[in-house]
This record gives C-alpha cells, sequence and structure tokens, in this order.
C-alpha cells in the first residue's frame, strides 16, 4: 500500500501567492523527500529532508517535517505559472543494503497557478 | 552530467511483441530502478539494481524482465505484455542509500 497521503488532492491559487501541500505516512522513516512532475513528464527531485531534521529551505521552498505526527509539509511561496505541476512526497524508510534507495510515493497533489 | 536518458519516448506494441525499453545515466550512480506509473497515479517501484545487481523486485510479473549489463545501462524487457501494462515507465538512478533520485522523461507504453 502507499505509504503517504497528500492534500489537498488538487490546489489551484493566482500567481504570486504561497501553495501548501501536506504529506502524511504510516511508519519510520529515513528521510522524506519532495518531487515535481509536469505533466506526463519525469520527475524532479526538489528537496531532502532527514528525519532529524524539522524545516529546511531551497529558494522559494520550504519543507517542514514533524515526525511525531509523521506528517510534512511543502510550502512554495510567491508562486509563479511555471510552478504548476504535480507534487509528490516520497518516503524513503531505509536503509536496505547496499545502494538501494526504495521511496515510496504519496498520492501527489495537483497544483495550478493561475497567471 | 546529471541527466538520464530513456529511449525510446513512446512505444506501441501487442500483447505478442517482444521489446525493449532502455535507460543510460553517466553520473556514476551505483543504483538504478524502474518505476510503472498509471495516469493521474504516483509512481510504483518495479525493481532496483544496487551495483549492477537486482536487490528489489516488487513481485513484478514474469513478462517484464530487467537487466543491468553494467553500471551505467538498464533494460527492461518486454515479453506477452496485456493492456492493462500501458502506462509510462520512469527510469531513475541515485548515488545510493539515502539520497535523491534523478528520474528519466520516461516511455509512453501503449499495449494493444
Amino acid at each position: 500500500s502507499q505509504q503517504g497521503e497528500e492534500d489537498p488532492q488538487a490546489l489551484s491559487i493566482q500567481e504570486g501567492e504561497n501553495a501548501t501541500m501536506n504529506c502524511s505516512y504510516k511508519t519510520s522513516i529515513n528521510n522524506l523527500q519532495w518531487y515535481r512532475q509536469n505533466s506526463g513528464r519525469g520527475l524532479v527531485h526538489l528537496i531532502l529532508i532527514r528525519s532529524n531534521e524539522r524545516e529546511k529551505h531551497s529558494g522559494r521552498l520550504r519543507v517542514t517535517l514533524d515526525t511525531s505526527k509523521k506528517s510534512s509539509s511543502l510550502l512554495i511561496t510567491a508562486s509563479r505559472a511555471a510552478d504548476t505541476a504535480s507534487y509528490f512526497c516520497a518516503t524513503d524508510a531505509g536503509p536496505y543494503g547496499g545502494a538501494t534507495n526504495k521511496l515510496i510515493f504519496g498520492t501527489g497533489t495537483l497544483l495550478a497557478v493561475q497567471p | 552530467d546529471t541527466e538520464v536518458t530513456q529511449t525510446p519516448k513512446h512505444l506501441v506494441m501487442g500483447m505478442t511483441n517482444k521489446k525493449s525499453l532502455k535507460c543510460e545515466q553517466h553520473m556514476g550512480h551505483r543504483a538504478m530502478y524502474w518505476y510503472k506509473q498509471k495516469a493521474k497515479k504516483p509512481p510504483e517501484l518495479m525493481f532496483v539494481y544496487s551495483y549492477e545487481k537486482l536487490s528489489i523486485n516488487e513481485s513484478v510479473p514474469s513478462r517484464f524482465s530487467p537487466e543491468c549489463p553494467n553500471s551505467s545501462l538498464l533494460n527492461l524487457h518486454l515479453h506477452a505484455l496485456q493492456p492493462e501494462d500501458s502506462a509510462l515507465y520512469l527510469c531513475a538512478s541515485s548515488y545510493g542509500d539515502s539520497y535523491e533520485q534523478y528520474f528519466g522523461p520516461g516511455t509512453r507504453l501503449t499495449v494493444t
């Protein structure tokens, strides 16, 4: 079964507004990652937060992690039309040995930023 | 070079055909992955290769056969597929445990 549930399933905002997506998961994790996917394309890694970290920033992205609640949030500030995409959280409950890095993806949030 | 390439971009095959998907990376990554993604769904892990050895098979039907000829190449051999196997097939690679994954653009597979 899928590790992560995301909400909202879909989000529509105006350019310049902030977008917040939430991810909940079920088991202990090593790290949590966020990816973006433009329609029908490959995924692009956005940010990785480790289980001993609570908050991380990268440009206009801010990610928080609450391991006690098994939840994470992704905040995109000052959104742009180019941010329109699906956003997935992915949990890594490893290690699995060797170089193996097994990710379980959440259900995703479809973000539409209106110009 | 931080790119994962996949060929072909699109593939249409009949249920009796044999075809292969190819994936290549030159980032020195030690792990490579195959995912299957249906429309409006998240990617689902199929196989993981670690140091060119199969380390995870997520109970994938034998009509999908992975192969890792060397550390840069990953193939997925397809045979006797079903229409429900139509999906976007994504390849990814990573340096190792607890690292981010780099994804290719995917192969859009249609089984007729």
